[in-house]
C-alpha cells in the first residue's frame, strides 16, 4: 500500500511562478524524501529530510515536514520549463531496513 | 560515475511467456532494489537486497516473480508466465546504505508491455 499521497494530484503553473505540492503519511518514519520523473525516465533524488528536521533547503528547492501532522510540503521557487516532470514523496520508516514507499505524485506543468 | 544500468529499456511480450531484467547498480552500492511502477502511480518496491541477501520480498508475487543478485553486484527480475497486470516499468535502483538511510539512484527502467 502506498503511505504518501500527495496533493494536488496535478498542477499547471507559468514560468516564473512557485509551485508548492504537499504529501501526507501514516505512520512515523525515520525520513521522507522527495523524487522527481521527467516523461520516461527513472527517478531523480532531490532532498532528505530526516524525522527531527523541519525545513531544508536546496537551490530553488525549499522542504518542510511537520510530523506531528505527518505532512511535508515541496516549494520549487521560480520555476522554468525544465521542471516539468512528476514529483513523489517517499517515505522511510523506522525499522533498519529503510525501505521507502512511494506517494501517488504530483504531475507538474510549467507553462512557458 | 557511472550510473545504474538497466535492459531492456522495453519488452513487449505476450500473456503466459517469460521474461527477465537486468540490472547493474552503481559500483559499491550495497543495496539494490526492484520496484514496479504501473502508469499513473508511484514505484512499488518489489524486492530489497543488501549485498546478496534479501531485506524485504513481501510485496512481490512470489508465485511468478522471482529475483536474484548474484555475488552481490549484478540483479535480474523474472516474470514467468506474465499477466496482462505486470504491464509496467520496472526500475532498479541502488544506495549506500552502509551507513543509515540514504538516497536511491534509479536506472532508466524497463517498460514492460504484456498482450
Amino acid at each position: 500500500s502506498q503511505q504518501g499521497e500527495e496533493d494536488p494530484q496535478a498542477l499547471s503553473i507559468q514560468e516564473g511562478e512557485n509551485a508548492t505540492m504537499n504529501c501526507s503519511y501514516k505512520t512515523s518514519i525515520n525520513n521522507l524524501q522527495w523524487y522527481r520523473q521527467n516523461s520516461g525516465r527513472g527517478l531523480v533524488h532531490l532532498i532528505l529530510i530526516r524525522s527531527n528536521e523541519r525545513e531544508k533547503h536546496s537551490g530553488r528547492l525549499r522542504v518542510t515536514l511537520d510530523t506531528s501532522k505527518k505532512s511535508s510540503s515541496l516549494l520549487i521557487t521560480a520555476s522554468r520549463a525544465a521542471d516539468t516532470a512528476s514529483y513523489f514523496c517517499a517515505t522511510a520508516g523506522m525499522d533498519s531496513s529503510y525501505k521507502l514507499i512511494f506517494g501517488s505524485g504530483t504531475r507538474l506543468l510549467v507553462r512557458p | 560515475e557511472a550510473g545504474v544500468a538497466q535492459s531492456p529499456r522495453y519488452k513487449i511480450i505476450e500473456k503466459r511467456q517469460s521474461v527477465a531484467f537486468w540490472c547493474n547498480p552503481i559500483s559499491g552500492h550495497a543495496t539494490l532494489y526492484w520496484y514496479q511502477q504501473i502508469l499513473g502511480q508511484g514505484p512499488k518496491l518489489l524486492i530489497q537486497f543488501q549485498n546478496n541477501g534479501v531485506v524485504d520480498d513481501s510485496q512481490l508475487p512470489k508465485d511468478r516473480f522471482s529475483a536474484e543478485r548474484l555475488k552481490g553486484v549484478d540483479s535480474t527480475l523474472k516474470i514467468q508466465p506474465a499477466k496482462l497486470e505486470d504491464s509496467a516499468v520496472y526500475l532498479c535502483a541502488s544506495s549506500l546504505m552502509d551507513r543509515g538511510p540514504y538516497e536511491q539512484y534509479f536506472g532508466p527502467g524497463t517498460r514492460l508491455t504484456v498482450t
